[in-house]
């Protein structure tokens, strides 16, 4: 099984609203991460998490808050987004760097408007 | 400079061409290196990792240049159906996972 599922696939949101965006892997991967793209440009990567523990954070603006429950679940709670916002956001995981398969699989997306 | 730098195309070529597309990366310490294809409002899927050795899978063939920092890949036979954006990936950060991606090529195959 070399699937990473999110959901929603769609969400429409309000400069108010808080939303969660979630993503799932059962590859016993231990790297996850966020990416945002925009149309017509490559995936920005947000955050990564090792082990659970945020790794990286490319200075993501605080309305973009990610949480790794577990494992296998990594979230991306939204509040008070802006219209500019409004992207493709990818979910993907992969082995620990250092082992020998490093690929990335990535999730189907959830395409956020913001209104 | 961009961390990975491609020429976005598009490339217009017909059925059964054979096609390069390059990318080269600014930092020397990154480890390891993918081609991912990306078709139109859909996610990144991975096309073959990139080997020092250099690496075949069917049409497709990736190489690697670590001295130029460097990396190809080239399809043979080309078909309709790779028609598609080619992304080339590089895992730019030493103990971490920083996978960064260059802007993509496009590809267009044409009968």
């Amino acid at each position: 099984d070399t699937e990473v599922t999110q959901t929603p696939k769609h969400l429409v949101m309000g400069m108010t609203n808080k939303k969660s965006l979630k993503c799932e892997q059962h590859m016993g991967h231990r790297a996850m991460y966020w990416y945002k793209q925009k149309a017509k440009k490559p995936p920005e990567l947000m955050f990564v998490y090792s082990y659970e523990k945020l790794s990286i954070n490319e200075s993501v603006p605080s309305r973009f808050s990610p949480e790794c429950p577990n494992s296998s679940l990594l979230n991306l709670h939204l509040h008070a987004l802006q219209p500019e916002d409004s992207a493709l956001y990818l979910c993907a995981s992969s082995p620990l760097w250092g082992t020998e398969n490093t690929e990335a699989f990535f999730g189907q997306g959830t395409r956020l408007t913001v209104v | 400079r961009k961390e990975v730098e491609q020429d976005p195309g598009p490339f217009n070529v017909p059925e059964g061409a054979t096609v390069a597309f390059n990318c080269t990366y600014s930092n020397s310490a990154s480890q390891s290196f993918f081609w991912y294809r990306q078709d139109c409002r859909k996610e990144p899927k991975l096309l073959m990792s990139v080997y020092s050795s250099g690496n075949e899978d069917g049409r497709f063939t990736a190489q690697l240049n670590r001295a130029s920092q460097y990396i190809s890949l080239l399809i043979r036979d080309s078909k309709l159906s790779d028609s598609a954006t080619y992304l080339c990936v590089v895992n730019s950060q030493t103990g971490f996972q920083k996978l960064v991606f260059g802007t993509g090529t496009r590809l267009l195959v044409s009968p």
